[in-house]
C-alpha cells in the first residue's frame, strides 16, 4: 500500500504565476487535509476535504487559494498569483475515516519557492 | 482558541545523555497529542499518538507523557544517538474535524 504521495517535489514560480499542487492519499483514505509551514515555523492547517467536498477550509488566505478534491484524481491545491510570501512547504495527510483515534498519513512534502 | 507551544526552540547535547522536550496546549478539550519528527527538507514520521484517556506512551527509546488538565506533555529521549538529531514536532487533534493544531517544533542536535 503506498504512502501518501504529493508531487512535485519542489516548485519553483515567479511572482505572479499560478502554482499547482498535488496529493493522492493512501488508498482507500477519503479524508485529506493540507497543511502549510511557513520557514522555521510549525504547521497550520489550511483546508479538510472529502471526495468532491471542502469540509473546512478555515485555514485557507480568503483570495488566491482554492482546493479540491475531485471523485476521480488527486487533491489539488492551487495557487493563483504567488506572492514571495507563499514561499513555504505545502503537507497533505490522508486518513482512512473521521475519527480522533485515528493519526493522519503525511506525504513527503512540496516545497514551493517564489523568486 | 487552541495553541501549542514547544520548549526549547533549539537543544543541543551529547551523545548518550538522556532529555526531554516540552509541549504545552491553552485548552485542554484535546482528542489525543502526536509527537513528530522531521527531518531537514524531508516529511512528517508519527513517533507516538497519545489518546486523550491516556497517560503515556512508549516506543524503544521514546516515552512520551501527557498531563491534559495542565496542558502538558512531555517527550523523553533515553540514551539519545546522532541519528536522533532532527526537529521534533508536536500536534494536538481538536475541533469537529479532527484537524492537528501544530507547535513549531524543538531542534534537536545529538553530538558525537
Amino acid at each position: 500500500n503506498a504512502g501518501v504521495m504529493q508531487n512535485p517535489r519542489h516548485l519553483v514560480r515567479r511572482r505572479g504565476q499560478e502554482a499547482r499542487l498535488r496529493c493522492s492519499p493512501m488508498k482507500g483514505h477519503s479524508h485529506v487535509y493540507w497543511y502549510r509551514q511557513l520557514p522555521e515555523e510549525g504547521l497550520k492547517f489550511m483546508v479538510y476535504l472529502q471526495k468532491e467536498n471542502i469540509i473546512d477550509e478555515s485555514g485557507m488566505p480568503k483570495e488566491r487559494f482554492s482546493a479540491e478534491f475531485p471523485k476521480e484524481g488527486p487533491s489539488i491545491l492551487r495557487i493563483q498569483q504567488v506572492v514571495r510570501g507563499d514561499s513555504a512547504a505545502y503537507f497533505c495527510a490522508s486518513s482512512p475515516e473521521l475519527r480522533y483515534s485515528e493519526t493522519q498519513y503525511f506525504g513527503p512534502g512540496t516545497r514551493l519557492l517564489v523568486l | 482558541k487552541q495553541e501549542v507551544t514547544q520548549i526549547p526552540a533549539a537543544l543541543s547535547v551529547p551523545e548518550g545523555e538522556n532529555l526531554v522536550l516540552n509541549c504545552s496546549f491553552t485548552d485542554s478539550a484535546i482528542y489525543n497529542l502526536q509527537w513528530f519528527r522531521q527531518d531537514p527538507g524531508k516529511g512528517l514520521t508519527s513517533l507516538l499518538l497519545i489518546q486523550s484517556s491516556q497517560r503515556e506512551q512508549t516506543s524503544g527509546r521514546l516515552n512520551a507523557s501527557l498531563d491534559k488538565s495542565s496542558g502538558r506533555s512531555t517527550l523523553y529521549i533515553a540514551a539519545s544517538q546522532p541519528g536522533d538529531s532532527a526537529t521534533y514536532l508536536c500536534a494536538v487533534t481538536s475541533g469537529s474535524n479532527y484537524q492537528l493544531i501544530w507547535g513549531a517544533g524543538t531542534k534537536l542536535i545529538i553530538k558525537p
